[in-house]
């Protein structure tokens, strides 16, 4: 049971154009929704989160927006540069017993920014 | 520092042989985790430390046996693999509280012959 989906395994756009990737989720106990990149054979690097009581954060070129009555959020990437060619992994999170989070991935869709 | 590393990069290793991955973070964070990281898939949990307390096992095989013996250093001891057990292991630290995200190390890519 895929709990975060990322229905788009990939996603091509034109350097300086807007790139949108999408992420669904099931579990309505989500408090946190992440967005990593992440480049082969690399761990995955932070990028942008929002929490579920907000329904935008925007940091730079990167927006996040979280509707949660459609169980939806989307990553813009304004202007895409092709350093940004890579996999994003969408993420929501769920607070367990002692404090710790645990994150459950989507299957990342791969970007290619061309120039 | 905002580091978390981890030891070996890569590691081929038989179905016979005992050896560890080892991951540090000097952040300051209480709560670390492995993960699993198969090619073109998303990272899997597999343990989660809090306190240097084991608070989640995700059923993962006794094979895999994980160690935390201060809040720095997290070990993932390794016995008996299978060749499917290949993949990126992904160690990773947080501070503990709602939604903090995940400081990743770049992985011990392992391969199992």
């Amino acid at each position: 049971d895929q709990q975060v989906k990322q229905n788009s395994p990939s996603l091509s756009v034109q350097e300086g154009r807007i790139s949108i990737l999408n992420c669904d989720y099931t579990n309505s106990m989500f408090d946190y929704f992440l967005w990593y990149k992440k480049y082969p054979a690399e761990g995955p690097t932070f990028l942008i989160s929002i929490s579920s009581i907000k329904d935008k954060n925007e940091d730079g070129r990167f927006t996040v927006f979280l509707n949660k009555s459609a169980k939806h959020l989307s990553l813009h990437i304004v202007p895409s540069q092709p350093g940004d060619s890579a996999v994003y992994f969408c993420a929501a999170s769920v607070p367990t017993q002692g404090g710790s989070e645990k994150l459950v991935f989507g299957k990342g869709t791969k970007l290619t920014v061309n120039p | 520092d905002t580091e978390v590393t981890q030891t070996p990069k890569h590691l081929v290793m038989g179905m016979t042989n005992k050896k560890s991955l080892k991951c540090e973070q000097h952040m300051g964070h209480r709560a670390m985790y492995w993960y699993k990281q198969k090619a073109k898939k998303p990272p899997e949990l597999m343990f989660v430390y809090s306190y240097e307390k084991l608070s989640i096992n995700e059923s993962v095989p006794s094979r895999f046996s994980p160690e935390c013996p201060n809040s720095s250093l997290l070990n993932l001891h390794l016995h008996a693999l299978q060749p499917e057990d290949s993949a990126l292991y992904l160690c990773a630290s947080s501070q503990t509280g709602g939604g903090e995200k995940l400081f990743f190390g770049s992985g011990t890519q392992l391969s199992v012959l």
